[in-house]
């Protein structure tokens, strides 16, 4: 089993619509959660982070279930400028080690 | 304020050259990661360092790669000699860990290995 694993994709879905994603981890040891966005040909950019059962940021929502291992990613009202590729990431250990996941594409359509 | 710089920002060059890529961390921070993203493999972590000290280097391919941090404010990758399948972004990432474990990563180094 990979120790992160996300649908990979693509999503393609209208302006305005809601969209989820859902990652899974093997690490029942991890304690916080990260979601990262990485546009086309750039850096990963910290989105969101999970220390509790979720967060919201917005129309940025996170959910963790660590019974299940799963956590999932929900944006409302979508935008254009939220085509990018999402990556699910635990943080591993203590020492600040991150595992990404292979990301989901999201691709926001007029 | 400065985020994560790397240097170059793209590099290509021939087989069996030496490249060094050259990252600088946000200041204040205490752990340094070097990442590698292909579309076949994704982003793969290849070392980190926690206040300068390397921690996990597991994911360095094989011995052409080497990276250090001599300070906390300055680390290199270096690959000796390159070969085709080393092109690849690769990104440097710094954190604050015990703190805020969140990473931030620099613009990336485009390398192209011809």
């Amino acid at each position: 089993r990979k120790e992160v694993e996300q649908d990979p994709g693509p999503f393609n879905v209208p302006e305005g619509a809601t969209v989820a994603f859902n990652c899974t981890y093997s690490n029942s040891a991890s304690q916080s959660f990260f979601w990262y966005r990485q546009d086309c040909r750039k850096e990963p950019k910290l989105l969101m982070s999970v220390y509790s059962s979720g967060n919201e940021d917005g129309r940025f929502t996170a959910q963790l279930n660590r019974a299940s291992q799963y956590i999932s990613l929900l944006i409302r009202d979508s935008k254009l400028s939220d085509s990018a590729t999402y990556l699910c990431v635990p943080l591993y250990n203590q020492g600040g080690k991150l595992i990404f996941g292979q990301g989901t594409e999201l691709s926001v359509k007029p | 304020d400065a985020g994560v710089i790397q240097s170059p920002r793209h590099e290509v060059t021939e087989m069996g050259q030496e490249v060094t890529l050259r990252c600088k961390p946000i200041s204040g921070h205490n752990s340094l990661f070097w990442y590698r993203q292909t579309m076949m493999r994704g982003l793969e972590l290849l070392i980190y360092f926690n206040n300068n000290v390397p921690i996990d280097d597991s994911g360095m391919p094989e011995d052409r790669f080497s990276a250090k941090m001599p300070n906390a404010s300055f680390s290199t990758l270096k690959i000796q000699p390159s070969e085709p399948r080393d092109s690849a972004v690769y990104f440097c990432a710094s954190s604050l860990v015990g703190l805020a474990p969140e990473q931030f990563f620099g613009p990336g180094t485009r390398l192209t290995v011809l």
